[in-house]
Order: C-alpha cells, then structure tokens, then sequence
C-alpha cells in the first residue's frame, strides 16, 4: 500500500514571500501521479497542481511549482509571491495507475499581511 | 456547469438512525469515489465505483454502504451510523480521456455529526 507524509502539519509566511511545503511517498510503482490540492476555509477541494512519475519536468501552474525528485520520492510544492487567498490547507495526494488515490495529513499554511 | 453536488451540506444525527447522502455528477464520469476526512489524517477513501453496478472497498470501508445503480449517482449509506462516523465526507469522479481520466473532480463536502 501506498502511504503519503507531509511532516509540517502547520506553516505561515508573510505575504509576497515564498514557502515550500514538502511531501514524500512510499510505493513500489514505476507509473503514478501526484498532485497537491487546497483546501480554503470553504472546505472545497481544488486541485493545484498535478505531476506525471514519468515526466521528469517540474510542473508549473503560476505562481506554484513542484519539484519533483522521484529516485527520493519527494514531492514538494513551492508557492511564490504568496497571497493572503493562499492561506489554506494543503494536501498531497498519490494516485497509482489502478484506483487508489491516497492523501497525506495536509498542512494548514498561514499567509500573514 | 460541470459539478458534483452533495446533499445534504450538513447532518446532526444520533446513533443508530439510518441515513444516507447524496452524490450526483453531471460529467458522464464512470469512476466515483467517497472519501472521509479527518483532523491529522488526510482524507481516506471509503468506497469506490468504476462504473454501474460495480463497487469496491476503499481504505476504510467498515460501517458504509453504497450502490451505483445510475451513472451520475453514487449515495454513501450509513445503516446504523455511530460517533466514530463523525466526520467530513467527500464524494468524487473522475472520467474522460488521457490526463483527465486521473484528475478528480470533488463535490463540496457534507459535515456530519453523530451523537
């Protein structure tokens, strides 16, 4: 079975700055998806940003980034130029080639004015 | 709109008292799932759907039922809900080709509280 760790349960950054928030797995899989999702207070889940194991790129969706180190089974996501709508919880999220898509514990970042 | 609607949004119930929640999605999705989340855990898959009248045991399965009788709804049913089901439930799909096949689309969640 899949497992997904995100070791910052909490995190705040002051506006216009940036911070990373990481994410490691554990799978024996060669072919997987990985994805970070948002979770603002309205409690939707909006996906952010999405990553292929087979893609060596970094994706890249504005002002968030990952950067994917798969031979560490790291996955982290940067956000730059953080906004006060950024605060939130955020999840990583591992997706096998079959059906599972497993979630870590998330973590609740703080934009400060 | 493409969407997937939960109902109800919000449920105090006591233990015991059968209930269920709705799931619907208007994007022809075979895949949909039901997830649960709780503080510190992320969310936990319950039970998952890859098409019509096909279902199978996610994560933590114990003391939920679901059906798949039409494509666009998949109900979560708790037939005796107790306080430990106290939580955020989430319902899911996914669907299409390529990429988007793994992309999922959540509904916006339904609090429920057992006493």
């Amino acid at each position: 079975a899949q497992t997904v760790t995100q070791s910052q349960p909490e995190m705040s950054v002051q506006e216009a700055e940036t911070v990373t928030l990481s994410c490691t797995y554990d799978t024996s899989e060669s072919n997987y998806y990985l994805f970070w999702y948002k979770q603002p207070p309205s409690r939707q889940m909006i996906l952010v940003i999405r990553q292929e194991a087979y893609k060596q790129q970094n994706a890249t969706e504005n002002r968030f980034s990952v950067n994917f180190q798969k031979a560490a089974k790291s996955f982290s996501l940067k956000i730059s130029d953080s906004q006060l709508g950024d605060t939130a919880m955020y999840f990583c999220a591992f997706k096998n080639a079959g059906n599972m898509l497993t979630f870590g514990g998330g973590t609740r970042l703080m934009v400060k004015p | 709109e493409a969407q997937v609607t939960q109902n109800p949004r919000y449920l105090i119930t006591v233990t015991g008292k059968k209930l269920t929640v709705t799931c619907s999605q208007n994007m022809n999705h075979e895949y949909m799932s039901w997830y649960r989340q709780d503080p510190g855990l992320g969310l936990r898959q319950i039970y998952y759907s890859m098409n019509v009248e096909v279902t199978d045991k996610g994560d933590v399965p114990e003391g939920y039922k679901v059906s798949r009788k039409e494509k666009r709804n998949f109900p979560l049913i708790l037939e005796s809900p107790s306080p430990n089901q106290t939580s955020l439930y989430f319902c899911a799909s996914r669907g299409g080709a390529g990429w988007r096949l793994n992309e999922q689309f959540f509904g916006p969640g339904t609090r429920l509280t057992v006493l």
